[in-house]
This record gives structure tokens, sequence and C-alpha cells, in this order.
């Protein structure tokens, strides 16, 4: 079984400046895949970033990267340098043939 | 690079109607799931695919839905006698099986309001 835990259900930034959110996980899995993914009002879920359990460093895609702290069962994803577009809700999910997501966290950026 | 498309993008029926959804994956893709999204919440794992074979199914998906991958590419989801709690927005994503990182890449969902 797995569980995502988003304990933040929303957060406010100011442009330009960097944002850290929040996810911790539950996993029985040996080996296994967090994610994180952005979804506008528009609906649709937009993939960010992957962390393998096993790979070494700590995974970045531009402005976004992913703080894995195994032993805490954290994977937050931190954006730097926020932009107004940012604004959107975004999930934190784990599994390999499933997913499973937490509640979300609602990011909004002020100019 | 086609990305997954879902149709129709929103749907009203009544409560008791049959209502159907296509998706189609990223064709290079093997592995198609099915989601379920209500208002507030993360998306709930329906059901998934690899090739024409459905390999799993959430407790989630009662004996109302079905789903079909005939010919391995596009999948339909269907919802006979739909409830009002069958209002949500469906989400279709792919993937490709056994590739290092595999991830799933989602469509624009289906929005079901069920009147």
């Amino acid at each position: 079984a797995q569980k995502i835990t988003q304990t933040q259900p929303g957060m406010f930034v100011q442009e330009k400046e960097a944002v850290t959110l929040d996810c911790t996980y539950d996993t029985s899995d040996p080996s296994y895949g967090l994610f994180w993914y952005k979804q506008p009002s528009s609906g649709e879920m937009i993939f960010l970033i992957y962390q393998g359990s096993y790979d070494q460093q700590n995974a970045t895609e531009g402005r976004y990267s992913l703080n894995f702290q195994k032993a805490r069962k954290s994977a937050n994803l931190v954006i730097s340098a926020s932009q107004l577009g940012d604004s959107a809700m975004y999930f934190c999910a784990t599994g390999y043939s499933t997913l499973t997501f937490g509640k979300g966290t609602m990011l909004l950026v002020s100019p | 690079d086609t990305g997954v498309s879902q149709d129709p993008r929103h749907k009203i029926t009544k409560r008791g109607q049959n209502v159907t959804f296509r998706c189609d994956p990223i064709s290079e893709h093997n592995r198609l799931y099915w989601y379920r999204q209500t208002l507030g919440q993360g998306p709930e794992f329906l059901t998934y695919f690899q090739n024409e074979a459905q390999l799993e199914k959430s407790r989630l998906l009662s004996d109302r839905f079905s789903a079909e991958r005939p010919k391995g590419s596009f999948s339909t989801l269907e919802i006979q006698r739909t409830e009002q709690g069958d209002s949500a927005m469906y989400l279709c994503a792919s993937s490709s099986a056994g590739v290092t990182k595999e991830t799933q890449y989602f469509g624009p969902g289906t929005r079901l309001l069920v009147l």
C-alpha cells in the first residue's frame, strides 16, 4: 500500500522568489518512483519531475528540483524564481504501474 | 509529438443515462491508465492496460464501469446507469512499460456532470 501526504493546502509566494512544496510518502515497495505534477485550472496534469528511490542525486528539471530525503520519506518540490504561470495545483505521487496521489497544494504566485 | 487526447472534454448527462469516453494515448506508449478526480482531491486510479490486456482494476471500478482497449491503441471508458456521484474529472494517461524512469503523461481530461 502507498500513501502520499501533502500538508500544505495552499502556499503563497511572490514572483521571482523560491518556494518549497512538501510531500511525505509511505510505501512498502523496495524500489519506487516519486513524481510531481502540476494541474492548472484547465485540468490537465503536467509532469514536472521524477525521482527514483535509488537515484544518488536529487532530480532537477530547469527551475524545478526535488529535495529527496529517503530516511525521512520526504520528496519536497522546490521551484526557484517563481513565475505568475506557476500558479496551479501541485500533486506529489508515487508508484510504478499505478500512481497514488496526494491531495495537492494550491500555489498562488503574486506580482 | 502528439500528446494524450481525450474526447469529449465535457459531458453533461442525466442520471441513469450511459456515457462513453475515449482516450488516444501517445502513439508509442503501450500502457494506458484511467483515473478519476473529484473536487479537492488528487486523481484516483481506476484501471490500466498493457497493450490490449486489462492488467489491474481498482475497487473503485464498480460493475457499472467498463473499459476496453480493443487493438492496443485507443481506449474507451463506459459508465452505465450514471449516478450523481459519478460526477468527476476522468483522466487518461499513457506510458512506455519497462523504460527507465517510466512516466505517465496525462490527457486534458473529460469533465462529467450528472444531473
